[in-house]
């Protein structure tokens, strides 16, 4: 099936840092999402981008569609010890119906 | 509650056995999805409804697997014959429409000795 690659695959940062995380695929995607999944919670969505080039920002997050429509990155701001948790994105196949592909996760911790 | 509820949330059976997953959409929304999430992987997507209908099937791994939407608010989703293999978090969400954002439930954990 489909794939989403997202790297890196895990992080450790020092509070206050900034991050940055992205997603690729072989396929070309018309719609990019980011969540972020705290444990034993379902995933929250952080940002939504459905344009080529788009770029979008949520308070201290900021994601852009790449391009080629094939990426897409996620940067955090100004770490904080709450964002710490799993960042997935998720691509809605161009043509393909109502079901995203979601990639494997980034798992970001943040220490003090 | 506000959202999006699934019972139980954890689940413990024995090979072979059947077992039924509830979801609690959101009120209002005429979106619900079903996903499964293995452990250190993403949600995969498994069915769509559309008020009662099945809009998208095509995530269903086998036809063990089903799930209802009858009176298109409360989802059940369906394992027959349960395998080691069907252990995961099946997660649902909702969404107020075709292109709105998707709220996901806490999920069910499921195991499968």
């Amino acid at each position: 099936g489909q794939q989403l690659n997202q790297s890196p695959q895990s992080m450790f940062i020092q509070e206050g840092e900034d991050v940055s995380m992205n997603c690729t695929s072989s396929s070309i995607f018309n719609t990019w999402l980011w969540y972020k999944q705290d444990p034993g919670e379902g995933p929250v969505l952080l940002i939504a981008l459905y344009k080529a080039g788009e770029l979008t920002s949520n308070g201290r997050l900021t994601a852009q569609f790449g391009i080629t429509r094939k990426d897409s990155f996620l940067n955090i701001s100004a770490s904080i010890p709450s964002d710490v948790g799993i960042y997935f994105c998720a691509g809605q196949l161009d043509n393909y119906g109502q079901n995203f592909v979601f990639g494997p996760g980034t798992r970001l911790s943040v220490l003090p | 509650g506000a959202g999006v509820s699934q019972t139980p949330s954890n689940k413990v059976t024995e090979k072979g056995k059947y077992v039924e997953l509830r979801c609690d959409p959101i009120s209002g929304h005429t979106a619900l999805y079903w996903y499964r999430q293995s452990l250190g992987q993403g949600p995969e997507f498994l069915i769509y409804f559309q008020g009662t209908g099945a809009a998208d099937d095509s995530g269903l791994p086998n036809d063990r697997f089903f799930a209802v939407r009858p009176e298109g608010s409360v989802s059940t989703l369906k394992i027959q014959r349960t395998e080691r293999g069907d252990s995961a978090v099946y997660l649902c969400a909702s969404s107020s429409g075709y292109t709105d954002t998707q709220y996901f439930g806490p999920g069910t954990r499921l195991t499968v000795l």
